[in-house]
């Protein structure tokens, strides 16, 4: 069975541009979740994604967006980035809801230059 | 809000010796609980989970944790540590609809 996968594993990107993190989880699970890695500062939780709605976010600016597609994949989308936005980008997914457990994905490394 | 508290940064051990991480939770109900491990450069691996029942939950890897209500913790345990454990640690605990984790205690092995 594979894993939740992650494209791309790493990108360097210059201040103010736009990026886009892809995520596909495993076959069968509907929900998806992201969270940001940054140094120094843990594991934040940015976003879940279940049934193609997005169901809560964290605290985060609106320039964090997403979206879920019809087969449970998903997309993280930030603009306008800062260099605080560098970190890793990990991909979650689980059956609904969070009492089974999240399975991870390697991640994307975002630099932000 | 739920919280978790990882009061040890950064643990030391031997290969062989005994290992407990510690893990303190801040939450009203019965909590779902989880400890993760991340080695360098990766994504999160599931070690075990609480959800109820027996309070000493078996993981992979040799690794248990014990749940303790009436202190708020859910150490994590392994009785002899490999050099291959060496790695970051994560306890989280699950509200409503995400998990909360803690800080993180990087585990460093020596030979």
């Amino acid at each position: 069975e594979a894993g939740v996968t992650q494209s791309p594993t790493h990108l360097i990107k210059t201040r103010g541009q736009q990026v886009t993190l892809r995520c596909s989880p495993i076959s069968g699970h509907t929900s998806v979740y992201w969270y940001q890695q940054a140094l120094g500062l843990g594991l934040q939780f940015l976003l879940w994604y279940d049934e193609g709605e997005e169901r809560n976010r964290g605290n985060f600016p609106p320039r964090f967006s997403g979206r879920q597609f019809p087969n449970y994949s998903s997309e993280l989308n930030v603009n306008a980035l800062e260099l605080e936005d560098s970190a890793l980008y990990l991909c979650a997914s689980s059956l609904s809801g969070v009492n089974y457990g999240y399975t991870f994905g390697s991640g994307t490394r975002l630099t932000v230059v | 809000a739920q919280s978790v508290t990882q009061p040890d940064i950064h643990i030391t051990v031997s290969e062989g010796a005994s290992l407990e991480l510690r893990c303190n939770y801040s939450y009203g109900a019965t909590p779902y609980l989880f400890w993760y491990v991340q080695s360098p450069g990766q994504g999160l691996q599931l070690l075990l989970k609480y959800f109820s029942g027996d309070t000493l939950v078996q993981g992979i890897k040799g690794f248990e944790a014990e749940f303790k209500r009436s202190q708020s913790s859910f150490n994590l345990r392994k009785p002899s540590v490999h050099w291959s454990d060496a790695a970051e640690y994560f306890c989280a605990v699950g509200e409503a609809d995400k998990l909360i984790f803690g800080t993180g205690t990087r585990l460093q092995v020596f030979p």
